[in-house]
């Protein structure tokens, strides 16, 4: 069975652009939560959506945003970029809400300039 | 959920046990105790997790206290491969899939 895959791997953007990273789950899961992970302040949880509905959201500006389409993928969208916002952005999927094992992808890393 | 409070970092010979505690002292009597580890630059990976009886399975093994207040997550013959930043993260097994990563443990595993 496939992993969780994450596009693009690599991204590097400049302030005030906005980007959007993308999602596909293990097939059959139906719930993908996003993570950002950085230096300063390492693996924090930004949201998690299940039956394209979010369930959970972290402590992140309103400039973070995702949605889950039908097929379980997901995008998340950040706008207006700022330098703080270089980071790896981890996706993570599981197969309901709530067993604790998730599948985590290899993650976008993300330079903003 | 609750906090949990590990050691910054440990070595470990290569073929030696490793041997990673993670306390946490507050946790609830519906909390799950939850093991995953990150190699440089990778996604975090599952490891194991258990309520209060230990565990096992073909990566790890977990010790939970009969107080629940600590665990251990045992790697029985460590090798490089298993050089990586090791978080315990404790929480319930019914509210939503959010996880709270603390600071873990860098385990380097030396020849």
């Amino acid at each position: 069975k496939a992993g969780v895959t994450q596009t693009p791997r690599y991204l590097i953007k400049t302030r005030g652009q906005q980007v959007t990273l993308s999602c596909s789950p293990i097939s059959g899961h139906r719930s993908v939560s996003w993570y950002q992970q950085t230096p300063g302040q390492g693996l924090q949880f930004l949201f998690e959506y299940f039956s394209e509905t979010q369930r959970n959201k972290g402590n992140f500006p309103g400039r973070f945003s995702g949605r889950q389409f039908s097929n379980s993928r997901s995008e998340m969208n950040v706008s207006t970029l700022e330098l703080g916002d270089s980071a790896l952005y981890l996706c993570a999927s599981s197969f309901g809400l709530g067993p604790g094992t998730q599948y985590f992808g290899p993650g976008t890393r993300l330079l903003v300039l | 959920d609750a906090k949990t409070t590990q050691p910054p970092s440990m070595d470990c010979a290569e073929g030696r046990a490793a041997n990673l505690p993670c306390n946490h002292s507050t946790i609830s009597g519906n909390e799950y105790v939850y093991w995953y580890r990150q190699i440089h630059s990778q996604g975090p990976q599952y490891i194991i997790h258990g309520l209060k009886n230990n565990e096992t399975n073909e990566m790890a093994s977990l010790i939970i206290t009969e107080d629940r207040k600590s665990s251990t997550l045992i790697l029985p013959h460590a090798t490089l491969r298993d050089t990586a930043v090791y978080y315990c993260i404790v929480r319930v097994n019914n509210a939503g899939n959010m996880l709270t990563f603390g600071g873990g443990t860098r385990l380097m595993v030396k020849p």
